[in-house]
C-alpha cells in the first residue's frame, strides 16, 4: 500500500455543486496533515492544515478521520477559479512529507 | 525573499550533456525534497534530506541522478548525461516539523 494515496479524478463538477475528495494514508503513526491545491503550471501552495477537530475556510472545509486513517477536503458552492489540482500532504514521521500525487478537479460553468 | 529558491527557472540542454539545478530552501528547514513533475502528471519524489543526510534517495530514477546538501542549507541536484525523457519540472520544498514550501521549480528541457 502506498503511503499516500488519492483518486487522480479528474472530477468534472458543475458550478456550485459541493465536491469532496478523501486521501488515505497508511502510517497511523502520522502526526500532520495538509492539503496543497497546484494551478496548471505552477508550483504546489499550502490551502489548509487540517487539525484533528476539522476545520472550515470559507468554502473549504478539512477532515481527518484517524480510525480510518484518511483526510478529506470539501469544497462547497464551487467557482470556476477552483479547478486545480489538490494534494494531500502527511507528515509521517521525523519532519518527513509525503506528497499524494493529487485529484484534478474541473469545475464546469 | 524568504521563500524556496530554485535556479536556474529554465534550462535547455542537449542530450548528453550534465545539469545541475539548484535549490536555497527558507533559512532553517532541515528538511528537503526533490520531486520531479512531467507535463499533467503528478509529483514523482525523487529525495529527501534531513539536514546534511540523505535517508530516503528511493526516488532518484537511476544512477545518473545525484543530490548533495551542504551545510543544511543549499543542495544541488544533478543529472549526468542528460536524456530526453528527463525533460520535466523540478520542484524543490523545504520544511521544518510544519507544512512544507515549495519553491517555483526548474523546467529542464532537453533537446
Amino acid at each position: 500500500r502506498k503511503e499516500v494515496e488519492q483518486d487522480p479524478g479528474p472530477f468534472n463538477v458543475p458550478e456550485g455543486a459541493t465536491v469532496a475528495f478523501n486521501c488515505t494514508y497508511s502510517n497511523s503513526a502520522s502526526q500532520s496533515f495538509f492539503w496543497y491545491r497546484q494551478d496548471c503550471r505552477k508550483e504546489p501552495k499550502l490551502l489548509m492544515s487540517v487539525y484533528s477537530s476539522g476545520n472550515e475556510d470559507g468554502r473549504f472545509t478539512a477532515q481527518l478521520n484517524r480510525a480510518s486513517q484518511y483526510i478529506s477536503l470539501l469544497i462547497r458552492d464551487s467557482k470556476l477559479s477552483d479547478s486545480a489540482t489538490y494534494l494531500c500532504a502527511v507528515n509521517i514521521r521525523d519532519d518527513k512529507i509525503i506528497f499524494g500525487k493529487g485529484t484534478r478537479l474541473h469545475i464546469l460553468p | 525573499g524568504a521563500g524556496v529558491s530554485q535556479s536556474p527557472s529554465n534550462k535547455v540542454t542537449e542530450k548528453g550533456k550534465d545539469v545541475e539545478l539548484r535549490c536555497d530552501p527558507i533559512s532553517g528547514h532541515t528538511a528537503l525534497y526533490w520531486y520531479r513533475q512531467s507535463l499533467g502528471q503528478g509529483l514523482e519524489f525523487l529525495i529527501y534530506f534531513q539536514g546534511n543526510s540523505a535517508p530516503d534517495k528511493s526516488g532518484l530514477p537511476s544512477d545518473r541522478f545525484s543530490a548533495e546538501r551542504t551545510g543544511g542549507s543549499v543542495s544541488t541536484l544533478t543529472i549526468q548525461r542528460t536524456q530526453q525523457e528527463d525533460s520535466a519540472v523540478y520542484l524543490c520544498a523545504s520544511s521544518y516539523y510544519t507544512e512544507a514550501f515549495f519553491g517555483q521549480g526548474t523546467r529542464l528541457t532537453v533537446v
